[in-house]
């Protein structure tokens, strides 16, 4: 079944440590990618997205992604986490023309002080 | 301005009643989605509505019937709940273009935990 695949479901890190979450999709053909996050107690919102151009996409907060079309991958990465980046970290995937967002299941970050 | 918002933000019930959630944006988006997150934080559609039409249905019991007076709002009720019931349900909205999501991002609510006894 197509999917999108997030491997790591808990990750701790310490104050400053480089990030990277992976990501992984199925589906062949175009795709438009993205990044959500969920702090604790609060709704998701968009940390950045891709639909075409320059593979690295930057977004809010310091965060980027690069997708990479042969791995089927769009990881997320952050060169220095802080406490507060401690959050649920999904990724989505809209495939073609297809009308819905396919969220992965979500990785949690733990940034210890 | 609360963008899109959810009541109520918690649930509890026992098994059997029935019960609903009610969803509003003040976006002027034409699409609202409900989702369901289960105890692993899995979030998977069940339902849009694009300008008061169903467009999505996945495959969800149909004790589940989704609503939408107008494209403003979405609610979503519940009948005969059960245990597996149990889930933060979160409301989103959207521009569509066509088939296409706008910039293909969604708007979340804060979501509404069910507990079902």
């Amino acid at each position: 079944a197509q999917s999108v695949s997030q491997h790591n479901h808990h990750v701790i890190l310490s104050e400053a440590a480089s990030l990277e979450l992976g990501c992984n999709y199925s589906y062949g053909g175009t795709v438009n990618l993205f990044w959500y996050v969920q702090y604790p107690g609060q709704h998701l919102q968009l940390l950045l997205k891709y639909f075409s151009g320059d593979p690295l996409v930057k977004g809010i907060k310091g965060f980027e992604a690069e997708f990479i079309k042969s791995k089927f991958s769009f990881n997320l990465r952050k060169p220095s986490v802080q406490w507060s980046d401690t959050a649920e970290y999904f990724c989505a995937v809209i495939p073609g023309s297809a009308r819905q967002l396919t969220f992965g299941s979500g990785t949690q970050l733990t940034v210890l002080p | 301005d609360t963008a899109v918002s959810q009541t109520p933000k918690y649930l509890v019930t026992q098994m059997g009643n029935d019960k609903s959630i009610k969803c509003e944006q003040n976006l002027g988006h034409d699409t609202m989605y409900w989702y369901k997150q289960d105890s692993k934080k899995f979030l998977k559609i069940m339902f849009s509505y694009n300008n008061k039409e169903l467009i999505i249905n996945e495959t969800v019991p149909n004790r589940f019937s989704p609503k939408s007076p107008d494209k403003a709002h979405l609610n979503l009720h519940i009948n005969s709940l059960e245990l597996g019931d149990s889930a933060v349900y979160f409301c989103a909205s959207s521009l569509r273009a066509g088939t296409i999501i706008v910039a293909g991002e969604l708007f979340f609510g804060e979501g509404s935990r069910l507990t079902v006894l």
